[in-house]
């Protein structure tokens, strides 16, 4: 079964706006992992973030982590064309398996 | 940079043919992983390897086989293609130790017919 579920499935808005992606996952983690996929390619890291941490940054990226709820939220500020693609939250139980769940697609309208 | 590449990006193959899809890293990773992605399935893990020689299976191997004869290069093999095996492979490389991104492959988008 899937160990992480993102949420929206889809999401479209306009340049320049903030997206927010959430991910919920079932039991518990050592870490949480952002990926993001263009199209037809490969997927890219963006973000990890430890059980034991509550928030991290990288650029225009800000991710949480509420361990009590399960949950994972990927904010990109301030969006741009590029960023159109689909987000991948993945969640590492262990011995390197990382769970990956069925992936947000982002459309970043100009 | 980390690179890690797939022999092929498309590759069309007969139903019963053996197939073979192959991944190579530069980093001297220790693991190495294979996915495939399937539309609203997401990613899931085919075989996984921790060094070389060794193999685990992940949670779909059946109809898959892998080799690790060197530790940059872990292989995937299709003993005997069929249809529900077209799919996106995925071929990941990370670090040992504790728990470490992944680095990706471009995929290789296989048909069989």
């Amino acid at each position: 079964s899937q160990q992480g579920e993102e949420d929206p499935q889809a999401l479209s808005i306009q340049e320049g706006e903030n997206a927010t992606m959430n991910c919920s996952y079932k039991t518990s983690i050592n870490n949480l992992q952002w990926y993001r996929q263009n199209s037809g390619r490969g997927l890219v890291h963006l973000i990890l973030i430890r059980s034991n941490e509550r928030e991290k940054h990288s650029g225009r990226l800000r991710v949480t982590l509420d361990t009590s709820k399960k949950s994972s939220s990927l904010l990109i500020t301030a969006s741009r064309a590029a960023d159109t693609a689909s987000y991948f939250c993945a969640t590492d139980k262990g011995a390197q398996k990382l769970v990956f769940g069925q992936g947000t697609r982002l459309t970043i309208n100009p | 940079d980390v690179k890690v590449t797939q022999s092929s990006r498309y590759l069309v193959k007969r139903t019963g043919e053996k197939v073979f899809l192959e991944c190579v890293q530069d980093m001297d990773h220790e693991n190495m992983f294979w996915y495939r992605q399937d539309p609203g399935l997401g990613l899931r893990l085919i075989y996984f390897s921790y060094d070389v020689k060794m193999k685990e299976k992940g949670d779909i191997p059946e109809g898959y086989s892998v080799s690790r004869e060197k530790k940059e290069r872990f292989s995937l093999i299709l003993e005997s293609a069929s249809t529900n095996q077209t799919s996106m492979y995925l071929c990941a490389s990370s670090r040992t130790s504790q728990s470490d991104e992944q680095y990706f492959g471009p995929g290789t988008r296989l048909t069989v017919t």
